[in-house]
């Protein structure tokens, strides 16, 4: 069975450090797929990126980049000069490429508060 | 905009009734799925249709039900409602039956249920 754990419930930082959210997943697939997405304060989950199992090349996206392990199962996302915007929850999501399982399994999220 | 939509936004209604959640898919999107995302239970799956048929099913209760119709909007069903309900319900749309590397998720705004 799939599963995602997001061990910190709640980070808060101020403006312009930078954070990062932990997510370790688990899974006997050996092809997957990791997701990150943003939940503001409006409520609307926001799709932010898409690993496959088979690429563990790091990613950037602006002041985001993701650090993504198979040996220690992790999908780590990091926040570059927080800001005030930034404030949300942030799930973390699996998925398998095998069975049956058709849908993402989601951790219970970190809900980040950056203060100005 | 994630291109899904979803009405209504809010409802409110009381114990024992039933209620019909509205999703309308992205164009072209084929699946759609719905969540509930509770405050004890977090993101959850519940169920999942592709071109008109179910295609998998979560931790979905027997008083909920679902369905996909010919121009793929979905519907999501709740009776007997108990306070327990209360929560939001996501819907997602995707072009392939599957989560996969082509297959991302885009979420709905979601509609937020009161049960009183």
């Amino acid at each position: 069975a799939q599963k995602v754990t997001q061990a910190q419930t709640e980070i808060s930082v101020v403006e312009k450090e930078d954070v990062t959210l932990d997510c370790v997943y688990e899974t006997r697939d050996t092809t997957y797929y990791l997701f990150w997405y943003k939940q503001p304060p409006s409520g609307e989950l926001v799709f932010l990126i898409r690993r496959n199992s088979f690429d563990e090349q790091n990613e950037i996206s602006g002041r985001y980049s993701w650090n993504f392990q198979k040996s220690t199962s992790s999908f780590n996302f990091t926040i570059t000069a927080s800001q005030v915007v930034d404030s949300a929850v942030y799930f973390c999501a699996l998925s398998e490429a095998s069975g049956s399982a058709r849908q993402l399994t989601f951790g219970s999220g970190t809900q980040l508060t950056v203060l100005p | 905009d994630s291109g899904v939509t979803q009405t209504p936004k809010h409802l409110i209604t009381a114990t024992g009734q039933r209620v019909t959640l509205r999703c309308s898919p992205r164009s072209g999107d084929l699946s759609v799925y719905w969540y509930q995302q509770s405050l004890d239970q977090g993101l959850q799956f519940l169920i999942q249709y592709y071109n008109g048929e179910e295609r998998a099913k979560g931790n979905i209760l027997e008083r909920f039900s679902a369905q996909q119709f010919p121009d793929l909007h979905s519907e999501l069903n709740l009776s007997s409602l108990e306070l327990g309900d209360s929560a939001l319900y996501f819907c997602a749309s995707s072009v392939v039956p599957r989560v996969s590397n082509t297959g991302e998720l885009f979420f709905g705004e979601g509609s937020r249920l009161t049960v009183l």
